[in-house]
C-alpha cells in the first residue's frame, strides 16, 4: 500500500520552465513532509520541507504549497536549469518516528 | 547541513563473499541510523534501523542474518552483506538523524555481485 502517491514519474521542461511535481497522502498523523534531490549514483539529500500548519514555504527557487484539507502538496522550481535535473521525491513522516515513507520518485529533465 | 560519509562508493565482489559498508557522521552525534536499498529507477526501501547500542530493527521481508547491522557508536553503523548473491547487487544507503525529523544521507554504495 502506498501511503504516498506523487505523480509525475518523469518529467521535461525547458529551461526556465517551473516543474510541478505533486504529492498526496491519507496518514493524517503525519506532520512532517520533506522533498529530497537526488543525482544519479548519489544518496538523496533533503531540500526544503514543511509543517502542516502552513501552506507555503519558499527557500530560494524552490517552493512547497501545501493543502492540508486536499492532503496535498507540491514542489515548484522557479527558473529551473539543466542543473536541477535529477530525480526528486517527497517523503512524509509522523511525528516522533523519524522514518520517512517515500513517493516513487520524479524524474526531472531540464533542457538547456 | 550536516556530512554523513558512507564507503566504499561501489564494491565489487565474488559470489559467497562478504561486504562491509560503514556508515559515519561527521559533524554530530546520530541517535539513529537507516539503511536503505534502492534499485535502479525506484524508491528508497527501507532495511532497517539501529539505534547505537541496540539491536537493529530489521523491516518485514530483510533477513537480519543476511544483512547484520551494528551500531556501535554514536557517529558509526555498518553493514555487512553476507555470503553475498548476484540477486544482492544494489545501491545502498544509510542516513542519520540528530534526533529530529531531518534526515542527512550517505553518498550510497554500488554493490556489485559477480
Amino acid at each position: 500500500q502506498q501511503q504516498v502517491k506523487q505523480s509525475p514519474q518523469s518529467l521535461i521542461v525547458q529551461k526556465g520552465g517551473i516543474p510541478i511535481i505533486n504529492c498526496a497522502y491519507e496518514n493524517t498523523a503525519f506532520d512532517y513532509f520533506p522533498w529530497y534531490q537526488q543525482f544519479p549514483g548519489k544518496g538523496p539529500a533533503l531540500l526544503i520541507a514543511i509543517r502542516p500548519d502552513v501552506s507555503e514555504k519558499k527557500e530560494g527557487r524552490f517552493t512547497i504549497s501545501f493543502n492540508k484539507s486536499a492532503k496535498q502538496f507540491s514542489l515548484h522550481i522557479m527558473d529551473s536549469q539543466p542543473g536541477d535535473s535529477a530525480t526528486y521525491f517527497c517523503a512524509a513522516i509522523t511525528g516522533g518516528s523519524y522514518i520517512p515513507t517515500f513517493g516513487r520518485g520524479t524524474s526531472l529533465i531540464v533542457h538547456p | 547541513g550536516a556530512v554523513v560519509s558512507q564507503h566504499p562508493s561501489w564494491v565489487i565482489c565474488k559470489s559467497g563473499t562478504s561486504v562491509k559498508i560503514e556508515c559515519r557522521s561527521l559533524d554530530f552525534q546520530a541517535t539513529t541510523m537507516f539503511w536503505y536499498r534502492q534499485f535502479p529507477k525506484q524508491s528508497l526501501m527501507l532495511m532497517a534501523t539501529s539505534n547505537e547500542g541496540s539491536k537493529a530493527t530489521y523491516e518485514q521481508g530483510v533477513e537480519k542474518d543476511k544483512f547484520l547491522i551494528n551500531h556501535a557508536s554514536l557517529t558509526l553503523s555498518t553493514l555487512t552483506v553476507t555470503s553475498a548473491h548476484p540477486e544482492d547487487s544494489s545501491f545502498y544507503i544509510c542516513s542519520a538523524s540528530w534526533g529530529n525529523e531531518k534526515l542527512f544521507f550517505g553518498s550510497g554504495t554500488q554493490l556489485s555481485v559477480l
